[in-house]
């Protein structure tokens, strides 16, 4: 069974930083393109970033805003997945999601239950 | 980075069909965008109804469907219940970063 928990959320001072995680289990992880993806409260989904596979060059690439703030990092030994999120504003507050895509599954057929990073003084 | 726009909301009644669509500020979504769609109901993750324009998955209700429609990846649905109204969601792949919609949210009334 697929399974991924997110979790690092919390409430963080603007301009602050924040590190989610996420774990992964029920696929072979490696393989597995790993993103992110966040939604502000009562507001649509939007894509945040990715890591590719290993075999795919393990590289990243992120939506125009969180560039260079935001670092998506992976451990295969551990299955994990990782969003350090730097220099936060308000406007990052969100639920943020962990997906995939690849191993044998199409994107977004998995989700976590997400973690909430709320950003403010 | 590019813009996916679709229709803020739309009005359905029940038993009735309605498009919801997909385009890209980039010009025409092709099948090479591979386009997605997702479903929203308050309070749960995302579902993924279309992948690959139009794949549907095993728990796909059959009165979903998606094809490409003047430049734009569309989501038609069939016979519409009421436990069809959601939060709509396309998704495109691009070279480099991918994007959702802004979504589109759907009344059946």
């Amino acid at each position: 069974e697929v399974q991924l928990v997110e979790s690092g959320g919390g409430l963080v001072k603007p301009g602050g930083s924040l590190r989610l995680s996420c774990a992964a289990s029920g696929f072979i992880f490696s393989n597995a393109w790993m993103t992110w993806v966040r939604q502000a409260p009562g507001k649509g989904l939007e894509w945040v970033g990715r890591i590719k596979g290993k075999a795919d060059g393990g590289t990243t690439d992120y939506a125009a805003p969180m560039k260079g703030r935001f670092t998506i990092s992976r451990d295969d030994s551990k299955n994990m997945v990782y969003l350090q999120m730097n220099s936060l504003k308000a406007e990052d507050t969100a639920v943020y999601y962990c997906t995939y895509y690849g191993s044998g599954s199409y994107f977004g057929d998995y989700w976590g239950q997400g973690t909430l990073v709320t950003v403010s003084s | 980075q590019a813009v996916v726009t679709q229709e803020p909301s739309l009005t359905v009644s029940p038993g009735g069909t309605v498009t919801l669509t997909c385009g890209s500020s980039t010009g025409a979504v092709t099948s090479g965008h591979y386009p997605y769609w997702f479903q929203q109901k308050p309070g749960q993750a995302p579902r993924t109804l279309i992948y690959d324009t139009n794949n549907k998955h095993s728990w796909t209700p059959a009165r979903f469907s998606g094809s490409l429609l003047g430049g734009k990846a569309a989501l038609t649905l069939s016979g519409a219940q009421p436990e069809d109204e959601a939060d709509y969601y396309c998704f495109l792949t691009y070279s480099a970063a991918w994007a959702f919609g802004g979504g589109t949210k759907l009344t059946v009334l």
